[in-house]
C-alpha cells in the first residue's frame, strides 16, 4: 500500500457533467500529483502542486481544474465532461517537489456516457 | 511528442526467461530514470531506478541497464515468473521533479 488514499474508486457521469475526485497523500509528502491515464496515451501528466501552491502544468484541460487544501489533500476538478475524458485518473505524492520519488494511489476511474 | 519511447507494447515471456523492455529518450536533462511496475486495478509503484552517472543497477532479479551516450535505458526481469505479469512503464525526470512516462509494456509470464 503506497498511502496515497483516492476518493471514488470509480464514478459513472454523463456528458456535460461535473465530477470531483479526491487525494490524500501520503503522511509527510508536500507534493501532490495529478496523472491521466488512457489506453492509447498511457500516464499523462496533469498538474502538480506543492504545500498548496501550483508547481507546475502539463496538458490540463482548461475545463479541467485542481487544488491542494491546507491539510495538503488535493482534488481534481473535471468540467463539461465529454466521452474522451473516460480515462484512470492516478494522484501521486512526493516528499518534496524536487527530487523525491513519486507514489501512486490506487486511482479514479471516469466513465463518461 | 512523447519524451521517452517505450517497446515492446507487450511481451510473452516463458517462466524462468528473461524480460527485457527498453526505453529512448532524447532530453539530456532528464536527470533519474525510474521503472514502474503496475497491478491491473492499481497504481504505478516504483520497483528500481538510476541516475545517469551509473551504468548498471541490480536489485534482486531486477536490473537497469543505461546508455547514456545512446540515451537509453532497459529493463531486465531475470527468471521471470508468473507472479512479475504486470503493466511495466519507464519514466525520466526533469529538474522539478516532472516525470515523463513511457506508453508501458504488458509483460506476461507463461508457468
Amino acid at each position: 500500500d503506497s498511502g496515497v488514499t483516492q476518493t471514488p474508486k470509480h464514478l459513472i457521469t454523463a456528458t456535460g457533467q461535473r465530477v470531483t475526485l479526491r487525494c490524500s497523500p501520503r503522511s509527510g509528502d508536500l507534493s501532490v500529483y495529478w496523472y491521466q491515464q488512457s489506453l492509447d496515451q498511457g500516464l499523462q501528466f496533469l498538474i502538480q502542486y506543492y504545500n498548496g501552491e501550483e508547481r507546475a502544468k502539463g496538458n490540463i484541460l482548461e475545463r479541467f481544474s485542481a487544488q491542494q487544501f491546507p491539510d495538503l489533500h488535493s482534488e481534481l476538478n473535471l468540467s463539461s465532461l465529454e466521452l474522451g475524458d473516460s480515462a484512470l485518473y492516478f494522484c501521486a505524492s512526493s516528499v518534496d517537489g524536487v527530487r523525491s520519488p513519486l507514489h501512486f494511489g490506487n486511482g479514479t476511474r471516469l466513465t463518461v456516457t | 511528442q512523447q519524451q521517452v519511447k517505450q517497446s515492446p507494447q507487450s511481451l510473452i515471456v516463458q517462466k524462468g526467461g528473461i524480460s527485457i523492455i527498453n526505453c529512448a529518450y532524447e532530453n539530456t536533462a532528464f536527470d533519474y530514470f525510474p521503472w514502474y511496475q503496475q497491478f491491473p486495478g492499481k497504481g504505478p509503484a516504483l520497483l528500481i531506478a538510476i541516475r545517469p552517472d551509473v551504468s548498471e543497477k541490480k536489485e534482486g532479479r531486477f536490473t537497469i541497464s543505461f546508455n547514456k551516450s545512446a540515451k537509453q535505458f532497459s529493463l531486465h526481469i531475470m527468471d521471470s515468473q508468473p507472479g512479475d505479469s504486470a503493466t511495466y512503464f519507464c519514466a525520466a525526470r526533469l529538474t522539478g521533479n516532472q516525470f515523463y512516462f513511457g506508453t508501458g509494456t504488458s509483460l506476461t509470464v507463461i508457468p
